[in-house]
């Protein structure tokens, strides 16, 4: 069964350095999406990317993060200056097409900040 | 404003007896809600989804109820087992985004 990849599965940094998460979507998946989880608490929608370009962003989603598909399969979320406050669990997910399908969930990259 | 929330924060269930999960949610234009679970370490985990112009939905062993007219969604599980011990998240669409609710831990007794 497909499913969606992420690198690195736990990935340490120290405070103001740039980290690059990397996620392989379901090949057939136009929809993107970088989701965080904060120890103990919810998921929370970091980014949504179609067609090539960002769809909607939360506020989290400052000046700092940046998404990128870079080629036809790796979706990319670079952090340019970590702080302590990123430390968490990233998700990527990815769905088939609008408007009524499941999004498919990566494992995770837990991002350690120093 | 929009928001998903869950009514309990945990759940004890005896194995073999049902579970519901229950879940409230403020978005009236949200029209695709789904039930995630969540074990530890892992991503979430497509459970089950409805669509707003249905009111119930059955899987296996699972069944999600809507209710709009009070924003009120509900996870039911029956027969829990033990490998059914984890987070479980619901989550509306709207928009581009999922929402989701601040989870309900279930812990399963032998």
């Amino acid at each position: 069964e497909p499913e969606v990849t992420q690198t690195p599965s736990h990935q340490v940094t120290q405070m103001g350095q740039e980290v690059i998460l990397r996620c392989v979507p379901i090949s057939n998946h136009l929809y993107f999406y970088w989701y965080r989880q904060i120890l103990g608490q919810k998921v929370e929608f970091l980014v949504s990317f179609y067609n090539n370009e960002i769809s909607e962003k939360s506020e989290i989603f400052d000046d700092q993060f940046s998404v990128e598909r870079p080629d036809g399969s790796n979706f990319t979320l670079k952090i340019r200056s970590t702080k302590l406050e990123d430390s968490a669990m990233y998700f990527c997910a990815s769905k088939e097409a609008d408007p009524y399908n499941e999004q498919f969930f990566g494992p995770g990259t837990r991002l350690t900040v120093l | 404003g929009e928001s998903v929330g869950l009514h309990l924060p945990t759940l004890s269930v005896q194995e073999g007896d049902n579970s519901i999960i229950n879940c409230a949610y403020s978005n009236s234009a949200s029209d695709y809600f789904i039930w995630y679970k969540q074990e530890s370490g892992k991503g979430p985990q497509f459970i089950i989804d409805i669509r707003s112009n249905m009111d119930k939905r059955q899987g296996q062993r699972v069944t999600v109820l809507l209710n709009k007219t009070v924003k009120h969604l509900s996870l039911q599980i029956a027969a829990t087992q033990p490998g059914d011990s984890a987070d479980y998240f619901c989550a509306e669409t709207f928009g581009y985004k999922l929402s989701f609710g601040a989870g309900t831990t279930v812990t399963v007794r032998a």
